[in-house]
């Protein structure tokens, strides 16, 4: 399950589960959402984004649901495997804004065999 | 087709001196962005630099400054080094400065500042 520790929220799950990453948003004027993967000792690396005219969005096992009226943003990976491990960030663009994305916080995921 | 890479991969320094960390865009793009992300934090917007100008700055102190060059390349200066500025340092390119454009990220430089 998810939990909040002392740094990052973490999410544990098992190899095979589903997993899902939550993230809220402040604005809601944003238009535009990315979520973003980092393993240890790289760089962010982009997955999968989505505009504020949909709902629903699918990539190869990642499905991004956004749900305006909350102001809430999920990220579901099927069949989760032990290379998923990593921290998910989702980011924010504000339409008519800077162009800058702004990052939430993250949450670790950890896929055990 | 190379990715983001960015230089040196560790540096550490003293309180007060300078840093110089630097980043080279995959070939063909023409934005650089600069961000920090202190440890078990989120990325923090420095700066954004495009066709060599400098389009946008977060809300970081003067003594972080930096500029691109001709070529696209980057690099990012920080000035009277302060303990608090120990982070990872993420460099990021985009094509353009397409509202949807993908950024695609460096592996990082991390400073240490003892």
């Amino acid at each position: 399950g998810e939990s909040v520790g002392l740094h990052l929220p973490t999410l544990s799950v098992q190899e095979g589960d589903n997993s899902i990453i939550n993230c809220a948003y402040s604005n809601s004027a944003s238009d535009y959402f990315i979520w973003y993967k980092q393993e240890s000792g790289k760089g962010p690396q982009f997955i999968i984004d989505i505009r504020s005219n949909m709902d629903k969005r699918q990539g190869q096992r990642v499905t991004v649901l956004l749900n305006k009226t909350v102001k809430h943003l999920s990220l579901q990976i099927a069949a989760t495997q032990p290379g998923d491990s990593a921290v998910y960030f989702c980011a924010e663009k504000i339409g008519g804004g800077s162009y800058i994305p702004t990052f939430g916080r993250g949450t670790s995921l950890i896929v055990h065999p | 087709e190379a990715g983001v890479t960015q230089s040196p991969t560790h540096l550490i320094k003293t309180r007060g001196q300078q840093a110089t960390l630097r980043c080279s865009p995959i070939s063909g793009h023409t934005s650089v962005y600069w961000y920090q992300q202190a440890l078990g934090l989120g990325l923090q917007f420095l700066l954004w630099y495009d066709e060599g100008e400098e389009r946008n700055r977060g809300n970081f102190p003067p003594r972080f400054s930096g500029r691109q060059f001709p070529n696209y390349s980057s690099e990012l200066n920080v000035n009277a080094l302060e303990l608090e500025d120990s982070a990872l340092y993420l460099c990021a390119s985009t094509p353009g400065s397409g509202y949807t454009d993908t950024q695609y990220f460096g592996p990082g430089t991390r400073l240490t500042v003892l």
